[in-house]
């Protein structure tokens, strides 16, 4: 089935900087990869996706970018700012079209 | 539509005693999904419905979990007997469809039930 690894777990970022988090997949049939944000206390909720016909999308500040040869993705967030701090997950489909989220990655943006 | 609905919010209970977690989804949402989140083990899917049916509950851990969905506005996760070990934020979460090509699949997740086993 699909596994997919996340990197790294922690991210701590000064305010304006960029955050960077890093993806892996091993089911080359994945099509669909995206990316939820969980603020505390509450459930992930969607941030952005990109579709396996895509190499990069930009929404704002955040941006993903896929690379299916080499089944990696990545997510990007520029300017952090202090309501960017959360867990992020990144996912991908498997075979049948559920997702498999990733381990998560705690985002700390300190001023 | 106000989301997914899941009560309760928290839940401690004693070893031994049946839990019952409930969900009501986005209505018109055709799939219904039961997560289970803990910090070892991040988020897992223990079982997903479509269209009220049973789909796959490959991830249920064992016997002791069971779930339902009577009708298209509402489940149930129910843990009998309860065990420390099953201690975790359970979430419900709700699509149109599953992710996939021309489909977005986008889950909307409930806000969670924090259960917590003596």
């Amino acid at each position: 089935g699909e596994n997919v690894e996340q990197h790294p777990s922690t991210l701590s970022v000064q305010e304006g900087d960029s955050a960077v988090i890093k993806c892996t997949y091993s089911d080359s049939a994945s099509n669909y990869f995206p990316w939820y944000k969980q603020e505390l206390g509450k459930g992930p909720q969607l941030i952005i996706d990109i579709r396996s016909n895509v190499g990069e999308k930009k929404d704002q500040r955040i941006a993903v970018t896929l690379n299916k040869t080499a089944k990696h993705f990545s997510l990007h967030i520029t300017e952090t700012q202090p309501e960017d701090s959360a867990v992020y997950f990144c996912a991908a489909t498997d075979s049948w079209g559920k997702l498999q989220f990733g381990a998560g990655t705690q985002v700390v943006v300190t001023p | 539509d106000a989301g997914v609905i899941q009560s309760p919010r928290h839940e401690v209970t004693e070893m031994g005693q049946e839990v019952t977690l409930r969900c009501k989804p986005i209505s018109g949402h055709d799939y219904l999904f039961w997560y289970r989140q803990t910090m070892m083990r991040g988020l897992e899917l223990l079982i997903y419905f479509n269209n009220n049916v049973p789909i796959d509950d490959s991830g249920m851990p064992e016997d002791r979990f069971s779930a339902k969905m009577p009708n298209a506005s509402f489940s149930t996760l129910k843990i009998q007997p309860s065990e420390p070990r099953d201690s975790a934020v359970y979430f419900c979460a709700s699509s149109l469809a599953l992710g996939g090509t021309g489909n977005t699949g986008e889950l909307f997740f409930g806000e969670g039930s924090r259960l917590t086993v003596l």
